[in-house]
């Protein structure tokens, strides 16, 4: 049974420092999706990635995906209020079946 | 944004009744999928379906049934709620390949078994 694993669940961070949020995963996977929900809406995309190395950067946002170690990360750069969410990772349970299964989500708030 | 319409947005019901919830996309996606957004344990699938009538079982499908007779609908049917099954409740679709491999989602529905 798959599982996908978020750390830490919660965090309190204050502007302008960084952090790391971490995404294990127990399958063979080489894909990994990072969804941004901001309370009381839906979710939406903010990275794809689709091989071993991959990395994207969007903003103050970077994801990156290593998937031997079966781990990927969400980097946060010089934290503002915005990015106050909370932030899901999904991973595609058999590979090629697109049966996304995700974490139990990480939950950001960025004080001023 | 992508074409999703989950219906009805708000419901509350009483235990032992049966529901069902629709979404509907425009997007010709063959991918759709049910979850359940409960705090403390992220999203969990319910069911989801890679074509018309080709469904199957996600990680908490008990008690839940699913139909897909068209691309464009896929329904998700409690057939005697229980309490248990208060939750919001998503639809997504996905596409393959592209910009469209990953998950679009519909603005949920808040299910309420009383």
């Amino acid at each position: 049974e798959l599982k996908v694993e978020q750390n830490p669940l919660f965090l309190s961070m204050q502007e302008g420092k960084n952090y790391t949020i971490y995404c294990n995963y127990s399958t063979t996977s080489d894909r990994l999706y990072w969804y941004r929900q901001d309370p009381g809406k839906s979710l939406e995309s903010l990275f794809v990635l689709l091989s071993n190395g991959a990395v994207k950067q969007e903003g103050r946002l970077m994801a990156s995906l290593d998937t031997k170690a079966r781990l990927s990360t969400l980097h946060i750069t010089a934290a503002v209020h915005d990015l106050s969410a909370t932030y899901f990772c999904a991973v595609d349970g058999r590979k090629g079946t697109y049966k996304y299964i995700f974490g139990t989500g990480t939950r950001l708030k960025v004080l001023a | 944004d992508a074409g999703i319409t989950q219906s009805p947005r708000h419901k509350v019901t009483e235990t032992g009744t049966p529901v069902t919830l629709r979404c509907h996309q425009t997007e010709n996606h063959r991918y759709m999928y049910w979850y359940r957004q409960d705090p403390g344990h992220g999203l969990r699938l319910i069911h989801y379906s890679y074509g018309v009538k080709d469904t199957d079982k996600g990680e908490v499908s008990d008690g839940y049934s699913v139909s897909r007779s068209k691309t464009e609908d896929f329904l998700l049917t409690l057939e005697s709620a229980t309490s248990s099954q208060t939750s919001v409740y998503f639809c997504a679709i996905s596409g393959t390949g592209g910009l469209d491999e990953k998950l679009f989602f519909g603005s949920g529905t808040q299910l309420s078994v009383l």
